[in-house]
């Protein structure tokens, strides 16, 4: 298994461009979340899914988007993204909560 | 409202030493408390979960934690902390009704020779 995995590692992005933040589970996991992580902060919920054609809303979910059309797959779009969007991304999936969540390594994304 | 404190940004202590991490939480139903832990440049890695049953829980790495309910309380705690346990320790508490996970904002571990 390689559990949760995410692309890219890393990616510099300018003021106003989109993209699209990859994640994919091999686990048959139900639940599929995205979080920012600021220093100081910790982490915070951008968008949850409980199951495929599923999303709602976390903490933080303005200037981003998601879909969930496969189990297996969560991408996080940024619009047009924002230096406040600087931050390292990651995607976690569970069983449904409340349970143990498995993390992908990150993304960390620079908005100029 | 539904919080995680973790009241210690950053820790340091020697190797060898015993090591507690305090965690508080506020939460309107029965919560369900975990610890997870990040080492530089890595994702989350859970150590230990607090679902019900036997108030202190055993982990990964030689960790425990203890829940008391009437302190709001779910401190993480090692015997002898190793050198390889230096990484930043994150506290979270969720429930039966929810689908969310709320993290504390963090403590960060260093560990000196």
């Amino acid at each position: 298994n390689a559990g949760v995995t995410q692309t890219p590692k890393f990616q510099v992005l300018k003021t106003g461009q989109s993209m699209t933040l990859q994640c994919a589970q091999d686990m048959n996991h139900e639940y599929m979340s995205w979080y920012r992580q600021d220093p100081g902060m910790g982490l915070r919920l951008i968008h949850y899914s409980v199951g495929a054609g599923i999303t709602d809303q976390g903490e933080v979910p303005n200037g981003y988007n998601v879909s969930r059309s496969t189990t297996e797959d969560f991408p996080l779009r940024l619009l047009s993204a924002a230096p406040s969007q600087t931050s390292v991304y990651f995607c976690a999936s569970s069983p449904p909560l409340p349970d143990t969540q498995y993390f992908g390594p990150g993304t960390r994304l620079t908005v100029l | 409202a539904q919080s995680v404190t973790q009241p210690d940004i950053h820790i340091t202590v020697s190797e060898g030493a015993s090591l507690e991490l305090r965690c508080n939480y506020s939460y309107g139903a029965t919560p369900y408390l975990f610890w997870y832990v990040q080492s530089p440049g890595q994702g989350l890695q859970l150590l230990l979960k607090y679902f019900s049953g036997d108030t202190l829980v055993q982990g990964i790495k030689g960790f425990e934690a203890e829940f008391k309910r009437s302190q709001s309380s779910f401190n993480l705690r090692k015997p002898s902390v190793h050198w390889s346990d230096a990484a930043e320790y994150f506290c979270a508490v969720g429930g039966g009704a929810t689908n969310k996970l709320i993290f504390g904002t963090g403590t960060l571990l260093a560990v000196q020779p």
